[in-house]
């Protein structure tokens, strides 16, 4: 596809379960960011992948949050335990490289909602 | 804590005036600001973007003007049509950073036939 894909598209789910959302960047570009946005709420950063690795995970709110990418391609940020706070629209964006020069394009989200 | 303030939270504007969004930033070393658009449903779509070196960028009917030693951003919607409505994002970034944004809180645009 021409733009970032994720999926699922909707997520509901009971306290306590683990999620996995996915997401499929552009091809070819290297850098991949995982975002959220609460009810009403700007957009918070959670990670930043170049390549597979992740130099800065600073965004992740706790142990619970985790996230991988591999092949240089897609990522899945996985949720574990999760709590009513999580609930949120979880965006994935990449860009050709991560420098400045190169804009950021997000796909239309996963919304999670825990029961 | 880097941040990026947003105001007004929402607009109401005719078709054809002047949308203005403002944004503040306090870390001075952000080099990239850029404006993004987002409608329900959908994730955000950059607009336009500036770098401090420059005072104002203008795309079509959007403008960006910045004023450095203020550390102020603000968006100018010329024309506005029912088409803007939609929510509005400010953001911050910073290269050596891996260029993550700090997005402002948003403002809800809706222009009124």
């Amino acid at each position: 596809g021409a733009g970032v894909s994720q999926s699922p598209s909707n997520k509901v789910t009971e306290k306590g379960k683990d999620v996995e959302l996915r997401c499929d960047p552009i091809s070819g570009h290297t850098a991949l960011y995982w975002y959220r946005q609460s009810l009403g709420q700007g957009l918070e950063f959670l990670i930043y992948f170049q390549g597979n690795s992740a130099p800065d995970k600073s965004g992740l709110p706790s142990d619970r949050f985790s996230a991988e990418r591999t092949g240089g391609s897609v990522s899945t940020l996985t949720i574990q335990r999760t709590q009513q706070e999580d609930s949120a629209v979880y965006l994935c964006a990449s860009s050709l490289t991560g420098g400045n020069n190169q804009p950021q394009h997000f796909g239309d989200g996963t919304r999670l909602s825990i029961l | 804590q880097q941040q990026v303030k947003q105001s007004p939270q929402s607009l109401i504007v005719q078709k054809g005036g002047i949308s203005i969004i403002n944004c503040a930033y306090e870390n001075t070393a952000f080099d990239y600001f850029p404006w993004y658009q987002q409608f329900p449903g959908k994730g955000p779509a950059l607009l336009i973007a500036i770098r401090p070196d420059v005072s104002e960028k203008k795309e079509g009917r959007f403008t960006i003007s910045f004023n450095k030693s203020a550390k102020q951003f603000s968006l100018h919607i010329m024309d506005s049509q029912p088409g803007d409505s939609a929510t509005y994002f400010c953001a911050a970034s910073l290269e050596t950073s891996g260029s993550r944004l700090t997005f402002g809180e948003g403002t809800q645009l809706t222009v009124n036939p």
